[in-house]
């Protein structure tokens, strides 16, 4: 089966300016998450869909970032205005849960690497 | 978050059982112990998962202590190609599901 797609694989800009992330889960999965790895540390969960509505958004800076997941399937993730400790990978990953969520393992993309000069 | 304690870092020798311990002496009695690894510039990969019982599959096996307070994690032929940051991590099945990450545990396959 193919994997969680993401695009694009790195992106450069400026402070103050906008930027967004796509995601494209497995096929089927119910649930879909997007975390935040800054270097040299574990991945943090920014928010979580439960087909299209959020499940948990309590890590994400609401002021500056922003997500949606259209029709259940894509997502995409929007960051403005960038401020430079926004730096970091940003991970797309899906789960086919629908109940007993915490049984069902995730499977990440390969992520968005993010510089913010 | 993090409800888990690995070393930071450790080596294991190519051809042989690599065997990462965890402990999560606070977990509770419907969390799952959960292990990922994430090699250099990829995402991180699951490995296997377990509730109360032993797990296996093609990648590792998975020990959970009787009293579910440790874990390990065994590779049985570590090759150069699992080198990779390991992530043992509990994770709650109802309410708090979520897959939070720690620091991980920093493992180095040498020849």
């Amino acid at each position: 089966e193919a994997g969680v797609a993401q695009s694009p694989r790195y992106k450069i800009i400026e402070k103050r300016q906008s930027v967004a992330f796509w995601c494209n889960p497995i096929s089927g999965h119910a649930t879909l998450y997007w975390y935040q790895q800054i270097l040299g540390q574990g991945p943090k969960l920014l928010i979580q869909f439960q087909n299209n509505g959020v499940v948990d958004d309590s890590q994400l800076p609401k002021d500056r970032f922003s997500a949606e997941r259209l029709k259940g399937v894509d997502s995409t993730l929007k960051i403005q205005p960038a401020k430079l400790e926004d730096s970091a990978v940003y991970l797309c990953a899906s789960s086919p849960a629908r109940t007993q969520i915490g049984n069902s393992p995730l499977h990440f993309g390969n992520g968005t690497r993010l510089t913010v000069t | 978050d993090a409800k888990t304690t690995q070393p930071t870092s450790m080596d294991c020798a190519e051809g042989r059982a690599a065997n990462l311990p965890c402990n999560h002496s606070t977990i509770s009695g419907n969390e799952y112990v959960y292990w990922y690894r994430q090699i250099h510039s990829q995402g991180p990969q699951y490995i296997i998962h377990g509730l109360k019982n032993n797990e296996t599959n093609e990648m590792a096996s998975l020990i959970i202590t009787e009293d579910r307070k440790s874990s390990t994690l065994i590779l049985p032929h570590a090759t150069l190609r699992d080198t990779a940051v390991y992530y043992c991590i509990v994770r709650g099945n109802y309410g708090n599901n979520r897959l939070a990450f720690g620091k991980g545990n920093q493992v180095v396959v040498i020849p």
